[in-house]
Protein backbone atom coordinates (compact mmCIF):
# COMPACT_ATOMS: atom_id res chain seq x y z
CA UNK A 1 0.00 0.00 0.00
CA UNK A 2 0.92 3.77 -0.82
CA UNK A 3 2.07 6.09 2.02
CA UNK A 4 2.51 9.32 2.10
CA UNK A 5 4.64 11.31 5.12
CA UNK A 6 4.99 14.73 4.89
CA UNK A 7 6.70 16.75 7.19
CA UNK A 8 6.21 19.06 9.73
CA UNK A 9 3.09 18.93 9.63
CA UNK A 10 3.08 22.22 11.17
CA UNK A 11 5.35 25.37 10.10
CA UNK A 12 5.34 28.87 11.60
CA UNK A 13 8.11 30.73 9.86
CA UNK A 14 9.19 34.57 10.32
CA UNK A 15 8.89 36.72 7.20
CA UNK A 16 12.59 36.64 5.15
CA UNK A 17 12.84 33.18 6.60
CA UNK A 18 13.90 29.67 4.46
CA UNK A 19 12.51 26.47 5.34
CA UNK A 20 12.02 22.91 3.52
CA UNK A 21 8.66 20.70 3.51
CA UNK A 22 9.34 16.62 3.39
CA UNK A 23 7.40 14.79 1.24
CA UNK A 24 8.74 10.31 1.86
CA UNK A 25 6.38 7.91 -0.14
CA UNK A 26 6.89 3.98 0.26
CA UNK A 27 6.42 2.55 -3.58
CA UNK A 28 7.86 3.83 -6.99
CA UNK A 29 5.42 6.26 -8.73
CA UNK A 30 5.19 7.87 -11.80
CA UNK A 31 4.78 11.18 -10.81
CA UNK A 32 5.07 13.59 -7.52
CA UNK A 33 2.43 16.55 -7.23
CA UNK A 34 2.72 19.77 -4.83
CA UNK A 35 -0.72 21.63 -4.11
CA UNK A 36 -1.65 24.43 -2.30
CA UNK A 37 -5.16 25.14 -0.05
CA UNK A 38 -6.04 28.27 0.75
CA UNK A 39 -8.52 27.93 4.21
CA UNK A 40 -11.54 27.10 2.45
CA UNK A 41 -10.99 26.61 -0.87
CA UNK A 42 -9.75 24.26 -3.08
CA UNK A 43 -6.61 22.63 -4.32
CA UNK A 44 -4.12 24.63 -6.43
CA UNK A 45 -1.60 22.55 -8.45
CA UNK A 46 1.82 24.12 -8.10
CA UNK A 47 4.53 21.74 -9.41
CA UNK A 48 4.32 18.14 -11.19
CA UNK A 49 7.59 16.26 -10.92
CA UNK A 50 7.99 13.49 -13.01
CA UNK A 51 11.52 11.79 -12.98
CA UNK A 52 14.18 11.88 -11.02
CA UNK A 53 16.46 14.49 -10.17
CA UNK A 54 13.24 17.28 -11.37
CA UNK A 55 13.58 20.55 -10.11
CA UNK A 56 11.36 22.93 -11.12
CA UNK A 57 10.48 26.78 -9.55
CA UNK A 58 8.13 29.13 -9.45
CA UNK A 59 9.00 32.60 -7.37
CA UNK A 60 10.12 32.01 -3.87
CA UNK A 61 9.07 28.21 -4.02
CA UNK A 62 11.50 25.25 -5.32
CA UNK A 63 10.31 21.65 -5.53
CA UNK A 64 13.02 18.48 -6.23
CA UNK A 65 12.42 14.63 -6.64
CA UNK A 66 14.72 11.87 -5.90
CA UNK A 67 13.09 8.67 -7.11
CA UNK A 68 15.88 6.79 -5.94
CA UNK A 69 15.11 8.19 -2.27
CA UNK A 70 11.30 8.23 -2.47
CA UNK A 71 12.10 11.86 -1.26
CA UNK A 72 10.39 14.84 -2.78
CA UNK A 73 11.41 18.76 -1.16
CA UNK A 74 9.54 22.03 -1.59
CA UNK A 75 11.64 24.37 -0.27
CA UNK A 76 10.49 28.04 0.55
CA UNK A 77 13.03 31.06 -0.17
CA UNK A 78 12.40 34.60 1.89
CA UNK A 79 9.23 33.49 2.79
CA UNK A 80 6.46 36.07 2.76
CA UNK A 81 2.73 36.53 4.54
CA UNK A 82 1.17 35.62 1.24
CA UNK A 83 2.82 32.15 1.22
CA UNK A 84 0.53 31.17 3.91
CA UNK A 85 -1.58 28.41 3.68
CA UNK A 86 -1.75 24.30 3.13
CA UNK A 87 0.51 22.35 1.33
CA UNK A 88 0.25 18.89 0.09
CA UNK A 89 2.36 16.42 -1.58
CA UNK A 90 0.44 14.02 -3.51
CA UNK A 91 1.91 10.77 -5.65
CA UNK A 92 0.33 9.27 -8.51
CA UNK A 93 -0.54 4.82 -7.68
CA UNK A 94 -0.90 2.80 -11.20
CA UNK A 95 -3.73 1.19 -10.50
CA UNK A 96 -3.05 -2.49 -11.98
CA UNK A 97 -4.79 -3.74 -14.78
CA UNK A 98 -6.26 -0.19 -15.59
CA UNK A 99 -5.41 1.62 -18.94
CA UNK A 100 -4.53 4.69 -17.23
CA UNK A 101 -6.75 4.41 -13.99
CA UNK A 102 -3.63 6.34 -11.78
CA UNK A 103 -5.17 7.56 -8.64
CA UNK A 104 -3.53 10.82 -6.31
CA UNK A 105 -2.67 9.71 -2.91
CA UNK A 106 -2.28 12.30 -0.55
CA UNK A 107 0.34 13.39 2.36
CA UNK A 108 -1.20 14.59 5.51
CA UNK A 109 -0.56 18.88 4.73
CA UNK A 110 1.82 21.44 5.87
CA UNK A 111 0.12 24.07 7.43
CA UNK A 112 2.28 26.81 6.81
CA UNK A 113 2.07 30.39 9.10
CA UNK A 114 4.51 32.89 8.22
CA UNK A 115 4.79 35.53 10.52
CA UNK A 116 5.23 39.07 9.93
CA UNK B 1 -9.77 24.42 -22.78
CA UNK B 2 -10.93 22.14 -20.05
CA UNK B 3 -12.71 23.22 -17.06
CA UNK B 4 -14.27 21.72 -14.19
CA UNK B 5 -17.90 22.19 -12.56
CA UNK B 6 -18.54 21.11 -9.13
CA UNK B 7 -21.84 22.34 -6.78
CA UNK B 8 -23.49 22.95 -4.68
CA UNK B 9 -20.78 25.15 -3.35
CA UNK B 10 -22.13 24.47 0.58
CA UNK B 11 -24.89 21.93 1.67
CA UNK B 12 -26.54 22.21 4.88
CA UNK B 13 -28.33 18.63 5.50
CA UNK B 14 -30.36 17.00 8.60
CA UNK B 15 -29.05 13.31 10.05
CA UNK B 16 -30.74 10.65 7.54
CA UNK B 17 -31.47 13.25 4.63
CA UNK B 18 -30.84 11.71 0.92
CA UNK B 19 -27.21 14.12 -0.74
CA UNK B 20 -26.71 14.56 -4.52
CA UNK B 21 -23.48 16.21 -5.18
CA UNK B 22 -22.73 16.65 -9.06
CA UNK B 23 -19.43 17.48 -10.65
CA UNK B 24 -19.59 18.10 -14.94
CA UNK B 25 -15.81 18.32 -16.97
CA UNK B 26 -15.92 20.44 -20.30
CA UNK B 27 -13.37 20.21 -22.84
CA UNK B 28 -12.45 16.84 -22.35
CA UNK B 29 -13.04 13.57 -23.56
CA UNK B 30 -13.02 9.99 -21.39
CA UNK B 31 -11.10 11.29 -18.28
CA UNK B 32 -10.71 9.60 -15.05
CA UNK B 33 -13.41 11.15 -12.49
CA UNK B 34 -12.19 10.94 -8.85
CA UNK B 35 -14.19 12.50 -5.49
CA UNK B 36 -12.27 13.17 -2.65
CA UNK B 37 -13.32 13.66 0.60
CA UNK B 38 -11.57 16.19 3.30
CA UNK B 39 -12.41 15.90 6.85
CA UNK B 40 -11.53 18.31 9.64
CA UNK B 41 -9.67 20.69 7.05
CA UNK B 42 -6.68 18.32 7.10
CA UNK B 43 -6.05 15.19 4.33
CA UNK B 44 -7.75 14.21 1.46
CA UNK B 45 -9.28 10.80 1.30
CA UNK B 46 -10.16 8.86 -2.10
CA UNK B 47 -13.83 8.01 -1.98
CA UNK B 48 -14.20 6.48 -5.26
CA UNK B 49 -12.71 6.65 -9.07
CA UNK B 50 -13.72 6.34 -12.59
CA UNK B 51 -12.08 5.23 -15.60
CA UNK B 52 -15.61 5.04 -17.89
CA UNK B 53 -19.06 5.16 -17.81
CA UNK B 54 -20.39 3.39 -15.73
CA UNK B 55 -17.60 1.69 -14.24
CA UNK B 56 -16.91 2.59 -10.41
CA UNK B 57 -14.24 1.96 -7.98
CA UNK B 58 -14.89 2.15 -4.34
CA UNK B 59 -12.00 2.86 -2.00
CA UNK B 60 -13.36 2.26 1.06
CA UNK B 61 -16.85 1.10 2.83
CA UNK B 62 -18.87 3.89 3.15
CA UNK B 63 -22.46 5.25 3.46
CA UNK B 64 -21.80 7.25 0.22
CA UNK B 65 -22.15 5.36 -3.44
CA UNK B 66 -20.91 7.09 -6.99
CA UNK B 67 -22.20 6.77 -10.37
CA UNK B 68 -21.19 7.62 -14.01
CA UNK B 69 -24.47 8.30 -16.02
CA UNK B 70 -22.36 10.55 -18.38
CA UNK B 71 -18.67 10.28 -19.81
CA UNK B 72 -17.80 13.68 -18.03
CA UNK B 73 -20.58 13.22 -15.61
CA UNK B 74 -19.92 12.06 -11.69
CA UNK B 75 -22.28 11.74 -8.96
CA UNK B 76 -21.93 10.98 -5.25
CA UNK B 77 -24.71 9.98 -3.43
CA UNK B 78 -26.28 9.06 -0.09
CA UNK B 79 -29.63 7.55 0.73
CA UNK B 80 -28.92 8.29 4.49
CA UNK B 81 -26.78 11.01 5.54
CA UNK B 82 -24.57 10.21 8.95
CA UNK B 83 -23.21 13.18 11.11
CA UNK B 84 -19.62 11.69 9.68
CA UNK B 85 -20.52 12.46 6.31
CA UNK B 86 -19.67 15.94 7.39
CA UNK B 87 -16.39 17.07 5.06
CA UNK B 88 -15.00 19.65 2.09
CA UNK B 89 -15.85 17.47 -0.84
CA UNK B 90 -13.73 17.96 -3.98
CA UNK B 91 -14.24 16.39 -8.00
CA UNK B 92 -11.33 15.82 -9.95
CA UNK B 93 -10.50 14.87 -13.59
CA UNK B 94 -7.28 13.55 -15.10
CA UNK B 95 -6.81 12.68 -18.57
CA UNK B 96 -3.53 10.31 -20.67
CA UNK B 97 -1.02 12.73 -19.81
CA UNK B 98 -2.48 15.00 -18.06
CA UNK B 99 -1.94 16.58 -14.44
CA UNK B 100 -5.12 16.34 -11.79
CA UNK B 101 -7.43 18.83 -11.65
CA UNK B 102 -9.96 19.65 -8.94
CA UNK B 103 -13.20 21.38 -8.72
CA UNK B 104 -13.79 24.13 -6.67
CA UNK B 105 -15.31 21.79 -3.81
CA UNK B 106 -18.57 21.46 -1.59
CA UNK B 107 -18.88 21.96 1.77
CA UNK B 108 -21.33 19.27 3.29
CA UNK B 109 -22.80 20.37 7.15
CA UNK B 110 -24.53 17.51 8.32
CA UNK B 111 -26.62 18.34 11.15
Amino acid sequence: ELKVEQNPLFLSMQEGKNYTIYCNYSTTSDRLYWYRQDPGKSLESLFVLLSNGAVKQEGRLMASLDTKARLSTLHITAAVHDLSATYFCAVDKKSVGLEYGNKLVFGAGTILRVKS
Amino acid sequence: SQTIHQWPATLVQPVGSPLSLECTVEGTSNPNLYWYRQAAGRGLQLLFYSVGIGQISSEVPQNLSASRPQDRQFILSSKKLLLSDSGFYLCAWRALLTSYTFGSGTRLTVV
